[in-house]
């Protein structure tokens, strides 16, 4: 049971807009900021957005995030093959202390 | 450019030690807090430990308390995790990342390839 709570799957098609969800509580994104990491098949993660909405060089701006109290979302415009993909959450929770993930959001394109 | 590159996964059997390394390049290492980050097979990440830059502080997941220890070698630009007294749910692919810590912000910036490792006798 991960701390913070992602849907398991999520799909679109091609040039679609699709919506990722995050829940977590006061000690975790209630606090802190949120970062998402996209894993793709057989690949390590890599940094998509840090702090809540910033995307690091050569992340499309296609990705977007955002955060409202206790929640956040990614939103991925104008969807891609390429985008098929593992989506995770994850923020700094002062209660542990430490990193706390999401369990994970499966992408599919149809 | 930064490089992160693990080693020293295997197949140990349960109640067995395994030491994990991550040579790091690219950036000055002194001056960055460094994780261990898990992933079970087929399933999602999970953070396992992190050590500030001069090693002073450390942190860990209530799981690998007692069992797991962080540390790193300023000379050799390297990150190691100490596992011992493993068990089956340690098995996992074994991350070492940069991290980005400040106030209210923390994340992971740059990933290793990963090392496995699998318990299991």
């Amino acid at each position: 049971q991960s701390v913070l709570t992602q849907p398991p799957s999520a799909s679109g098609t091609p040039g679609q807009r699709v919506t990722i969800s995050c829940s977590g509580s006061s000690s975790n994104i209630g606090t802190n900021t949120v970062n998402w990491y996209q894993q793709l098949p057989g690949t390590a993660p890599k940094l998509l957005i840090y702090t809540n909405n910033q995307r690091p060089s050569g992340v499309p701006d296609r990705f977007s995030g955002s955060k409202s109290g206790t929640s956040a979302s990614l939103a991925i415009s104008g969807l891609q093959s390429e985008d098929e993909a593992d989506y995770y959450c994850a923020a700094w929770d002062d209660s542990l202390p430490g990193v706390v993930f999401g369990g994970g959001t499966k992408l599919t394109v149809l | 450019e930064v490089q992160l590159v693990e080693s020293g996964g295997g197949l140990v059997q349960p109640g067995g030690s395994l030491r994990l390394s991550c040579a790091a390049s690219g950036f000055t290492f002194s001056i960055y807090w460094m994780s261990w980050v898990r992933q079970a097979p087929g399933k999602g990440l999970e953070w396992v430990a992190n050590i500030k830059h001069d090693g002073s502080d450390k942190y860990y997941v209530d799981s690998v308390k007692g069992r797991f220890t962080i540390s790193r070698d300023i000379a050799k630009n390297s990150l190691y995790l100490q596992m011992n007294s493993l068990r089956a749910e340690d098995t996992a692919v074994y991350y070492c990342a940069r991290d980005i810590q400040g106030d209210y912000i923390y994340y992971f910036d740059y990933w290793g390839q990963g090392t496995l490792v699998t318990v299991s006798s």
